[in-house]
């Protein structure tokens, strides 16, 4: 089963470092690139991490994206009342042959 | 600056069909992949469709294949998704995404707004 999973809630206070998990199997994770995007209440989408840990243009450095083996994770640190949001890690399924969404973390800033 | 406008979106009756348009500026239309992600009330995103620059391949998540096409006007800048057969769980936030292709493979790096579609009778 083509399955991305990730916690569906985490929180931290500002100015914390904070770490949101996405493990995933040999099929997606474990061949090939990780994607993170960031979904602020009531917005679309936006591309956060692309190809494990490349930024796009504009986004801090602050958020960083890593990956192991069959699993990923993105790493928020100095922690902002503006990076609350849904994280959604996105990798290609070669059973699925297209893009497999995890189920999103909904990060509250406390 | 990319923009990416949805429009279509609405409510309609199991069954029946709606076409959603996506108008595309601030990049070269032609030379990139698009497609179709959409995000049930509530719920995480899902993979819809892709359409390669070329317009020559499309390619579908199983949940839609047979019922949804996706399609591109390069001369309107604008891509479509034709949906039939609709039924309630495709009611969702249908977004259009600019689509990078990496080999084989593809993300997704910019997205409109969104267009809702709600399927019920």
């Amino acid at each position: 089963q083509s399955v991305l999973t990730q916690p569906p809630s985490a929180s931290g206070t500002p100015g914390q470092r904070v770490t949101i998990s996405c493990s995933g199997s040999s099929s997606n994770i474990g061949s090939n690139d990780v994607y993170w995007y960031q979904q602020l209440p009531g917005t679309a989408p936006k591309l956060l991490i692309y190809r494990n840990n490349q930024w796009p243009s504009g986004v801090p450095d602050r958020f960083s994206g890593s990956k192991s083996g069959t699993s990923a994770s993105l790493a928020i640190s100095g922690l902002r009342s503006e990076d609350e949001a849904d994280y959604y890690c996105a990798a290609w399924d070669e059973s699925l042959s297209g893009p497999l969404f995890g189920g999103g973390t909904k990060l509250t800033v406390l | 600056e990319v923009q990416l406008v949805e429009s279509g979106g609405g409510l309609v009756q199991p069954g029946g069909s709606l076409r959603l348009s996506c108008a595309a500026s601030g990049f070269t239309f032609s030379s990139y992949a698009m497609s179709w992600v959409r995000q049930a009330p509530g719920k995480g995103l899902e993979w819809v469709s892709t359409i390669r620059a070329s317009g020559i391949s499309s390619y579908y998540a199983d949940s839609v294949k047979g019922r949804f096409t996706i399609f591109g006007d390069n001369s309107k800048h604008t891509v479509y998704l034709q949906m039939k057969s609709l039924r309630a769980e495709d009611t969702a936030v249908y977004y259009c995404a600019k689509t990078v292709v990496v080999g084989q493979r593809y993300y997704f790096d910019d997205w409109g707004q969104g267009t809702l579609v709600t399927v019920s009778s």
